[in-house]
């Protein structure tokens, strides 16, 4: 089992609705977890960081963590052609000293 | 804020040449940086973890004497590929994470390595 889990996708969804991406995790002591956005030949770009129990919201992203479940989502609200990309979900345990990154999911809005 | 530069974006050299890789932390000073290689198509992978005047923590399987990591100052880490080949061939993308606390990590645009 690995240690981050995300569905490949891809994900498609139309312009203007909601993209669900979800990720599960293996290790109870996660403290830290991020999602990171990468355009096809570009470097990942950090869009949103939760710690706690709960959802998190920033403009058109929220963030949802459920430790008990082991389970870290990211729902794009509005979804737009320009968030067509694979997004990355990292878990940090904690004392571990670098995060692990899952294998990403891409997402394709279609106009 | 929270800006990495990496330098070149890209490179291209001959088999056997070395090449080296600079790591920047414009804005802030990273207590730890890290060093990716992506091929195409597929998932990041790490291959060390460096703190600064520490020796770099390489994963399983990335040889230490073949990348060179070296981490002189909070605020620049550089990785040398040494005596490049073909199979080298790959982007090479760092990260700064600010501290230990917030553990965000923030990505280098990357640079693009080529070996002919």
């Amino acid at each position: 089992q690995k240690e981050v889990e995300q569905n490949s996708g891809p994900l498609s969804v139309p312009e203007g609705a909601i993209a669900s991406l979800n990720c599960t995790y293996s290790d109870r002591g996660s403290q830290s977890f991020f999602w990171y956005r990468q355009y096809s030949g570009k470097s990942p770009e950090l869009i949103m960081s939760i710690y706690s129990n709960g959802d998190k919201e920033d403009g058109r992203f929220t963030a949802q963590l459920n430790k008990a479940s082991q389970y870290v989502s990211l729902l794009i609200r509005d979804s737009q052609p320009s968030d067509s990309a694979t997004y990355l979900c990292a878990v940090l345990v904690a004392n571990a000293g670098k995060s692990t990154f899952g294998d990403g999911t891409t997402l394709t809005v279609k106009p | 804020g929270a800006v990495v530069s990496q330098h070149p974006s890209w490179v291209i050299c001959k088999s056997g040449t070395s090449v080296k890789i600079e790591c920047r932390s414009l804005d802030f000073q990273a207590t730890t940086m890290f060093w990716y290689r992506q091929f195409p198509k597929q998932s990041l992978m790490l291959m060390a973890t460096s703190n600064e005047g520490s020796k770099a923590t390489y994963e399983q399987g990335v040889e230490k004497d073949k990348f060179l990591i070296n981490h002189a100052s909070l605020t620049l880490s550089t990785l040398t590929v040494t005596s490049a080949h073909p199979e080298d061939s790959s982007f090479y993308i760092c990260s700064a994470r600010i501290s230990a606390y917030y553990n965000e990590q923030f990505f280098g645009p990357g640079t693009r390595l080529t070996v002919l």
